[in-house]
């Protein structure tokens, strides 16, 4: 069974631009998440989809957005990138919750973003 | 927002067992503890989870407190590869919502 992939694993931005990162869940897993993680900030949570709605959003500016597609696969895009916002971002899929009680959330590598 | 203290980091000889404390004094009745490892920025990787019965798997065993204020993860033979950063982890669900809040972490460093 596959697991959760991230693609891009590495990229390079510059300031004021904007970036497309991609997150493809387990199979048959319809909530996806994804955290930031910076060595200041830790981990963080930034939003969560289920069944291609947005659930719930983390602290983070609206320049922070993202989607999730009929099959699951989620997106996030950052606009006006900031050198702040270099980061590893991590994406996570978990079974629908009305199916599991309780169940992990499986984490993919992360796409790890440096801005200049 | 971090619901888990942890200390920053600790020290285990190879062989030896790993215990690791975590509070988390403010947790709600329904949230559960959860346990990941992150080892060298890679994604994190489940351990086990529980919330207030004692847990026990193939990797760990984890000891919640009566109160569930405060947990213990237990690795019970530490070998180099258990490295890590280790977060205890309060998981928020509800109808409309998902999410872990992690703490900072405690880096475990196995000694040979």
């Amino acid at each position: 069974k596959a697991g959760v992939t991230q693609t891009p694993r590495y990229l390079i931005k510059t300031r004021g631009q904007q970036v497309t990162l991609s997150c493809s869940p387990i199979s048959g897993h319809r909530s996806v998440s994804w955290y930031q993680q910076t060595p200041g900030q830790g981990l963080q949570f930034l939003f969560e989809y289920f069944s291609e709605t947005q659930r719930n959003k983390g602290n983070f500016p609206g320049r922070f957005s993202g989607r999730q597609f009929s099959n699951s696969r989620s997106e996030m895009n950052v606009s006006t990138l900031e050198l702040g916002d270099s980061a590893l971002y991590l994406c996570a899929s978990s079974l629908d919750r009305r199916q599991a009680n309780t169940g992990e959330l499986f984490f993919g590598e992360g796409s790890r973003l440096t801005v200049l | 927002d971090a619901k888990t203290t942890q200390p920053p980091s600790m020290d285990c000889a190879e062989g030896r067992a790993a215990n690791l404390p975590c509070n988390h004094s403010t947790i709600s009745g329904n949230e559960y503890v959860y346990w990941y490892r992150q080892i060298h920025s890679q994604g994190p990787q489940y351990i086990i989870h529980g919330l207030k019965n004692n847990e026990t798997n193939e990797m760990a065993s984890l000891i919640i407190t009566e109160d569930r204020k405060s947990s213990t993860l237990i690795l019970p033979h530490a070998t180099l590869r258990d490295t890590a950063v280790y977060y205890c982890i309060v998981r928020v669900r509800s109808y409309n919502t998902d999410k872990l809040i992690f703490g900072t972490g405690t880096r475990l460093q196995v000694f040979p």
